[in-house]
């Protein structure tokens, strides 16, 4: 069946732009997890989503990063009036909380975000 | 959720076996123990999972012991293609399971 997607899979802008990056997860999957990984480093987790529980926000850097997930499908990352240490693959993945791969997360290819 | 201390590299030689060692000393009794691999320019994909004792699948093995405060990867006859970053997670299901900072495998040939 189809993985997670992402969408844009490179983004170039301008630094005080607002970008939205977009995660389609496996159908199915009640959790949902954004990540952003800088060149050459781990991953930072930064929010989770699941079903229809208040998100964990805990792992947003700052008050320019929002996130929105509608029902138990489509994820939209919001940054806003980006900066240069924005620049990062912002990563998703969604994984189901039942069945033989209950809590395996499946990752999509990546949002590359580059802010000049 | 249980902190996972992991070597930041290490290298081997092709057809070498590698053990990577996680350590997580507050691991809580409902916690499962996982570990992903990640390719440059990719997401990280699932390795392994277990509990307690030893788990072994096509990839890799994976051996816990009774006090589960660490867990060691165990990849046989590494090749150069197995040059990856791994991760070991802990956590419980329907819980978030969060990635740190994971070991570099740097495979020689």
């Amino acid at each position: 069946g189809a993985g997670v997607s992402q969408s844009p899979s490179n983004k170039v802008t301008e630094k005080g732009k607002d970008v939205e990056l977009r995660c389609d997860p496996i159908s199915g999957h009640t959790a949902l997890y954004w990540y952003r990984q800088r060149l050459g480093q781990g991953l930072e987790f930064l929010i989770y989503f699941q079903g229809n529980s208040a998100p964990d926000k805990s792992g947003l850097p700052s008050d320019r990063f929002s996130a929105e997930r509608t029902g138990e499908s489509v994820s939209t990352l919001t940054i806003q009036r980006t900066q240069q240490e924005d620049s990062a693959v912002y990563l998703c993945a969604s994984s189901s909380t039942s069945g033989w791969d209950a809590d395996t997360q499946y990752f999509g290819p990546g949002t590359r975000l580059t802010v000049l | 959720l249980a902190k996972t201390t992991q070597p930041i590299s290490m290298d081997s030689y092709e057809g070498q076996e590698v053990n990577i060692t996680c350590s997580h000393n507050n691991i809580a009794t409902n916690d499962y123990i996982t570990w992903y691999q990640q390719f440059p320019s990719q997401g990280p994909r699932f390795i392994i999972q277990g509990y307690k004792t030893k788990v072994t699948n096509e990839v890799a093995s994976l051996f816990i012991p009774a006090d589960r405060k660490s867990s060691t990867l165990s990849l046989p006859r590494v090749s150069l293609s197995d040059t990856a970053v791994y991760y070991c997670l802990v956590g419980i299901y329907g819980n978030k399971l969060v990635f740190g900072a994971g070991t570099i495998l740097r495979v020689k040939s």
